[in-house]
């Protein structure tokens, strides 16, 4: 079984619609949990960290469940900026070790 | 601030040859990475240095591939002799050993093509 794992995608979805991307891990000792954004032919970036008690920023909300070594991300009001590959990263050993999942890719579309 | 910096950009060797990344990161940053991530995948861990030890090289295809990071400063990833499976993008990252946000930041990549 793979450390991290992603809806396989890809998503193709309407602009103004709202898509939401799975993860799960396997390594109960994660603890610490992102979302990286990757733009075709560019390197990952951060898009934001998740926390156990939800986060939001602005139409991105992440969503945490340790229980189930269960990670989300919710796009709301989806833009054609937001085209990319999105992927989950757990990170263990004090955030010095990041393990990085297969990335779900999106095209949202006029 | 400069971000991480990588050459060459691109790189086009028949197989069997050997190639070589360069990566400096960003200044202060004390943890630096190599990841290798093929075509459909996420990055894949190759190396990870702290200062100039190496922390994680179990990834690391020893056979073939080696890195260094002299002076806990700029790094180096040589692959030899290079396989057609080693075509990839390489990407180097680098942190500050503070975790406070998590970040990775990446430089743009080395893409080489194994012919």
């Amino acid at each position: 079984r793979k450390e991290v794992e992603q809806d396989p995608g890809p998503f193709n979805v309407p602009e103004g619609a709202t898509v939401a991307f799975n993860c799960t891990y396997s390594n109960s000792a994660s603890q610490s949990f992102f979302w990286y954004r990757q733009d075709c032919r560019k390197e990952p970036k951060l898009l934001m960290s998740v926390y156990s008690s939800g986060n939001e920023d602005g139409r991105f909300t992440a969503q945490l469940n340790r229980a189930s070594q269960y990670i989300s991300l919710l796009i709301r009001d989806s833009k054609l900026s937001d085209s990319a590959t999105y992927l989950c990263v757990v990170a263990y050993n004090y955030g010095q070790n990041f393990v990085f999942g297969p990335g779900t890719r999106l095209s949202v579309l006029p | 601030e400069a971000g991480v910096a990588q050459s060459p950009r691109y790189k086009i060797i028949e197989k069997r040859q050997s190639v070589a990344f360069w990566c400096n990161p960003i200044s202060g940053h004390a943890t630096l990475y190599w990841y290798q991530q093929i075509l459909g995948q996420g990055p894949k861990l190759l190396i990870q240095f702290q200062n100039n030890g190496v922390v994680d090289d179990s990834q690391l295809p020893k056979d073939r591939f080696s890195a260094e990071r002299l002076k806990g400063v700029d790094s180096t990833l040589k692959i030899q002799p290079a396989k057609l499976e080693d075509s990839a993008v390489y990407l180097c990252a680098s942190s500050p050993i503070e975790r406070s946000t998590g970040e990775l930041f990446f430089g743009e990549g080395s893409r080489l093509t194994v012919l």
